[in-house]
């Protein structure tokens, strides 16, 4: 078993309405939580990056964490086509800094 | 923003060549740096941590002898893939650790080798 459970998709969604991602994981040595969108043969970009569990906004972005049930979320409202791409999940223990855990990456396609 | 480049960009090569990749923090100084692998729909695996002046720290699986990896300065870490074969190809991406931030990992663009 994978310690970090992601769907890869594909995820298609019409333009403005709400993507929402999530992924699993079994550790729960993990304690800090990122999300990383990765357009096609680029390196991954942050987008989130939360440690407690609750909710963070940042713009569009909205993303979840709860600890109890080792599940988190990333929505994206009012998608556009320039959403589509890669999201990828990425944890890490408190002590282990820059190693990172990731998911395999839902793939999101936003139609115009 | 924090800016990492890598080059080449994609590299072709013939099976049993060495090949070189480079990685640089263009606006800060790093560290440390990362090396990951990447299969295609597959997620990111940690290869080595690198860090400024020391050997790297190889993820278990990776051999050493065969991912050289050099971080001779705090903008330049370098990747080199010794007698490479066609299971080496594979998108190999860097990342880089900003030595005044806490937490956070800086991407390459990532390079797309190919083994022939």
């Amino acid at each position: 078993q994978k310690e970090v459970e992601q769907d890869p998709g594909p995820l298609s969604v019409p333009e403005g309405a709400i993507v929402s991602l999530n992924c699993t994981y079994s550790n729960s040595a993990f304690q800090y939580f990122m999300w990383y969108r990765q357009y096609s043969r680029k390196g991954p970009e942050l987008l989130m990056y939360t440690y407690s569990s609750g909710n963070k906004e940042d713009g569009r972005f909205t993303a979840q964490v709860d600890k109890s049930s080792k599940y988190i979320s990333l929505f994206i409202r009012d998608s556009q086509p320039s959403d589509s791409a890669t999201y990828l999940c990425a944890m890490r223990k408190a002590d282990s800094w820059g190693k990172l855990q990731f998911g395999a990456g839902t793939q999101v396609v936003v139609t115009p | 923003g924090a800016v990492v480049s890598q080059h080449p960009s994609w590299v072709i090569c013939k099976s049993g060549t060495s090949v070189k990749i480079e990685c640089r923090s263009l606006d800060f100084q790093a560290t440390t740096m990362f090396w990951y692998r990447q299969f295609p729909k597959q997620s990111l695996m940690l290869m080595a941590t690198s860090n400024e002046g020391s050997k790297a720290t190889y993820e278990q699986g990776v051999e050493k002898d065969k991912f050289l990896i050099n971080h001779a300065s705090l903008t330049l870490s370098t990747l080199t893939v010794t007698s490479a074969h066609p299971e080496d190809s594979s998108f190999y991406i860097c990342s880089a650790k900003d030595r005044l931030e806490t937490d956070t990992q800086y991407f390459g663009p990532g390079t797309r080798l190919t083994v022939l």
